[in-house]
């Protein structure tokens, strides 16, 4: 298996630009979870699904971050407008029962 | 309080030696202990899960549970200098449905 795909694997845009990340889960996990990661926080779970649906987004920071999952090969993570403080680790995460995490490259985003 | 603790370190160990990292979690209905390792600008990957209480070994790396403690810790035996990477503790607690926590994660430095 290829496992956890995300792309793109580095995004630089500007103040108030729309953002999206992707990301394809290892197939046959039914858990999908998006993190993000600094120096400061760390790493803070934002959203998960099981099987499709959003189970706790909890972590979400505000209305400018939205995650979707059309399909069991599919998500996207979008943030919209874009600010500097948004700078940070993208990570997507799939599991199988919501047990072991496999973690995905990561999307190292920088908003000027 | 944070639902999963760990001492950020930095914790140096001489190549050889064993490096002791430790976790509380303030949940008591936790069940599901996992243990990543995270190189510099990698993503985090699975070392060790445990769920019971008692010691589970792994060739060099030992998990340890103590749930009336409400504490994890992960001993690595004859740490070498591949070992240096940050170790994050993760705790599943099931409460209304699955929530997944991560500790800000102990820096580990191995010298030769």
């Amino acid at each position: 298996d290829a496992g956890v795909i995300q792309s793109p694997r580095h995004e630089v845009t500007e103040m108030g630009q729309e953002v999206t990340l992707r990301c394809k889960p290892i197939s046959g996990h039914d858990y999908l979870f998006w993190y993000r990661q600094t120096m400061m926080r760390g790493l803070e779970l934002l959203i998960y699904f099981n099987n499709n649906v959003p189970i706790d987004d909890s972590g979400m920071p505000e209305d400018r971050f939205s995650a979707k999952m059309p399909n069991a090969s599919f998500s996207t993570l979008k943030i919209q407008p874009s600010e500097p403080r948004d700078s940070a680790v993208y990570f997507c995460a799939s599991s199988f029962g919501g047990e072991t995490q496999y973690f995905g490259p990561g999307t190292r985003l920088l908003v000027l | 309080q944070k639902e999963v603790e760990q001492n950020s370190g930095p914790l140096s160990v001489p190549e050889g030696a064993i490096a002791s990292l430790n976790c509380t979690y303030s949940d008591r209905v936790s069940q599901s202990f996992f243990w990543y390792r995270q190189y510099s600008g990698k993503s985090p990957e699975l070392i060790m899960s445990i769920y019971s209480n008692g010691d589970k070994e792994d060739g060099r790396f030992t998990a340890q549970l103590n749930k009336a403690s409400q504490y994890v810790s992960l001993l690595i035996r004859d740490s070498q200098p591949s070992d240096s990477a940050t170790y994050l503790c993760a705790v599943i607690t099931a409460n209304t449905g699955n929530q997944f926590y991560f500790g800000t994660g102990t820096s580990l430095t191995v010298i030769p």
